[in-house]
């Protein structure tokens, strides 16, 4: 069985402060993708990054960037000079290949930007 | 503005009511799902179509009936819900149900549903 842990249920800071969202997964596949994925108050959870089990290489997109490390079985995620604009609830899910498409998700980390 | 379209956003319903939640993609995606979420919970997956045909159902009651009338649509049937049931159901699409492209969603903005 899958399972994924967000230990920060929520997380307040400063605009321009920069925020880590910790993930840690379990899996006993040796394929499998981690994912993020943004839910503001709007409601529709938005994809933001897809990494395979097989690249361990860091990702960065603007002000967001990955941190992947299988050794701690950890996908971190940073916001680097926050905006009120990321306030949001944050997933990160596994989904195995032999179980196709069924996400595994955390319990969400809810950031809060205040200005 | 989502690519997935849900409607109607709102829905209050009495138990002994029949009511439908709707969802639309024009993706040319062939994997529909419908999911569940409590408030501050993560979703919950109820059922998955791939190709038009149902592929998977987490196991959820009969008073829950998913359509899928055509690739580019996703019904969800209601009738006889429960208090426990109001949620924000939320609609997702996939290229495919399998293969590397499959599995990333695009969600719709929910349908929030309230049984009275």
């Amino acid at each position: 069985a899958q399972k994924v842990t967000q230990a920060q249920t929520e997380i307040s800071v400063v605009e321009k402060e920069d925020v880590t969202l910790d993930c840690v997964y379990e899996t006993r596949d040796t394929t499998y993708y981690l994912f993020w994925y943004k839910q503001p108050p709007s409601g529709e959870l938005v994809f933001l990054i897809r990494r395979n089990s097989f690249d361990e290489q860091n990702e960065i997109s603007g002000r967001y960037s990955w941190n992947f490390q299988k050794s701690t079985s950890s996908f971190n995620f940073t916001i680097t000079a926050s905006q009120v604009v990321d306030s949001a609830v944050y997933f990160c899910a596994l989904s195995v290949q032999a179980a196709g498409n069924k996400l595994t998700f955390g319990g969400g980390t809810r950031v809060l930007v205040k200005p | 503005d989502t690519e997935v379209t849900q409607t109607p956003k709102h829905l209050v319903m009495g138990m002994t009511n029949k009511k439908s939640l709707k969802c639309e993609q024009h993706m040319g995606h062939r994997a529909m799902y419908w999911y569940k979420q409590k408030a501050k919970k993560p979703p919950e997956l109820m059922f998955v179509y791939s190709y038009e045909k149902l592929s998977i159902n987490e196991s959820v009651p009969s008073r829950f009936s998913p359509e899928c009338p055509n690739s580019s649509l996703l019904n969800l049937h209601l009738h006889a819900l429960q208090p426990e049931d109001s949620a924000l159901y939320l609609c997702a699409s996939s290229q495919g149900f399998t293969g590397y492209g499959a599995n990333v969603l695009t969600f719709g903005a929910g349908s929030r549903l309230t049984v009275l």
